[in-house]
This record gives structure tokens, sequence and C-alpha cells, in this order.
């Protein structure tokens, strides 16, 4: 069964910590995406990568940056949390362009920041 | 501007009673339309992928149809367990990968 994972279910930090999202993903697909996801805002794209290095803005990447080092993993970084930025994060990946099959995503992580 | 609108925003049916939920989109040059159905606490699912007009597609009790201007999920004789928020989203021509999702329907479905 294909997966994408997402390291943490729930987290909690403080205003101004360097915060790490992580997403694993077992498909060997290219292109990975992150979400967030807001009630009565729906998903809102922060960051995508085509390949390993390569990233590319969504349409929210403010306050965000990405990583990948490897092709499986790609990592969310908020670089200084602030409370605007608790939300349920998504992971997503997909093989190439192929949007047959349509995105494969990840269960979520629920950020909260205090 | 590119947009993707759901609605109802929420839906509750009795179990058994078919209908509809509607996505409507304006977008310059569509690349794809996408239903995906998401449990709460959990990552959206994917359903159907649809790209011209007047395609249809299905899967047990779901049929997604899509016309120039919007696209429906048609539920019928739905039962419990399809309870869930159904999402829409839209590939559009100008923004290649950056898919737009719509705010989702709730959808409850009452034994």
């Amino acid at each position: 069964d294909v997966k994408v994972t997402q390291s943490s279910r729930y987290l909690v930090k403080r205003t101004g910590e360097k915060v790490f999202l992580e997403c694993v993903q077992d498909m060997d697909h290219e292109n990975m995406f992150w979400y967030r996801q807001d009630p009565g805002l729906g998903l809102r794209l922060i960051y995508f990568s085509y390949d390993v290095k390569m990233k590319e803005k969504g349409d929210i990447p403010e306050g965000y940056s990405v990583s990948r080092e490897k092709k499986e993993r790609f990592s969310l970084i908020l670089e200084s949390a602030s409370t605007n930025q608790t939300s349920m994060y998504l992971c997503a990946s997909i093989r190439g362009r192929s949007y047959n099959y349509g995105y494969t995503f990840g269960s979520g992580t629920r950020l909260t920041v205090v | 501007e590119d947009q993707v609108t759901q609605s109802p925003e929420a839906l509750r049916l009795q179990e058994g009673e078919s209908s509809s939920l509607n996505c409507s989109y304006t977008v310059s040059g569509l690349r794809g339309l996408f239903w995906y159905r998401q449990d709460p606490g959990k990552g959206p699912e994917f359903l159907f992928t649809l790209y011209s007009a007047g395609e249809e597609k299905e899967k047990e009790r779901l049929k997604a149809t899509l016309t120039k201007k919007e696209s429906f999920l048609h539920i019928t004789a739905p039962k419990p367990e399809d309870s869930a928020t159904y999402l829409c989203a839209v590939r559009a021509m100008n923004r290649d990968d950056k898919i737009i999702f719509g705010k989702g329907t709730r959808l409850h479905i009452l034994p």
C-alpha cells in the first residue's frame, strides 16, 4: 500500500521557535507538495518541489521554507513560528504531471503555535 | 481571477436519499478537475479526475460529471459511511501545478 507519511500527527510549539515538519513518500514520486488547511479557507498551497534540491513557491509561501535533499523526503520549515501559522498541514505527492490518479496525501500534522 | 466554489457548504441527507454536490469554477483553461473525499482528522483521498465537458466517472454510489462551468458529484442512495467532506479542485492552464481547491461540502448521512 503506497503511502505518504507525516512524522507527527500533533505538534505544539512556542512563538518564535523554528519548526520542522517532515514528509516521506515510498512511491518514488517526483513531485511533492505542502498545503495548509484552515476552516473557511480550504487547502492552500505553500510550496512544492519537482525534484531533489528544487522548490517552487505556492500561493502562500511567506514565513515558510522547504528542503528536499532526497527524492522521498520533503520538509516544511517554519523559520520563526507565529500564532497565525496554527493550522493543519498536509503533504502530498504525485508521479510526474500525471494527474489521472490525483495526489496521494498524508494524514496531516495539526500544529498549534502558542 | 481563478476560482473554485462549492455548494452547499453542508448537507444532511437521510440514508437512501440521493442528491448532488456542486463545484463551479472560473479558470483560464481547464487542465483537469478533481474530486476528493476527506474524513475527519485525515488527509483527502482521491476520487476522480475529469478533463473535458461531457465526461463522467463513476465509483460505487458516486458519479462525477463535468460541464464547461461546473461539476456535479451525484450521490445515489447514500449510506452513513458516505459521510465526509467532499473537496473539488481544479488545475488551470496559467497555474500549471498550482492546484486550486474549493472549501468543500460537509456531507452527513443520517441512518
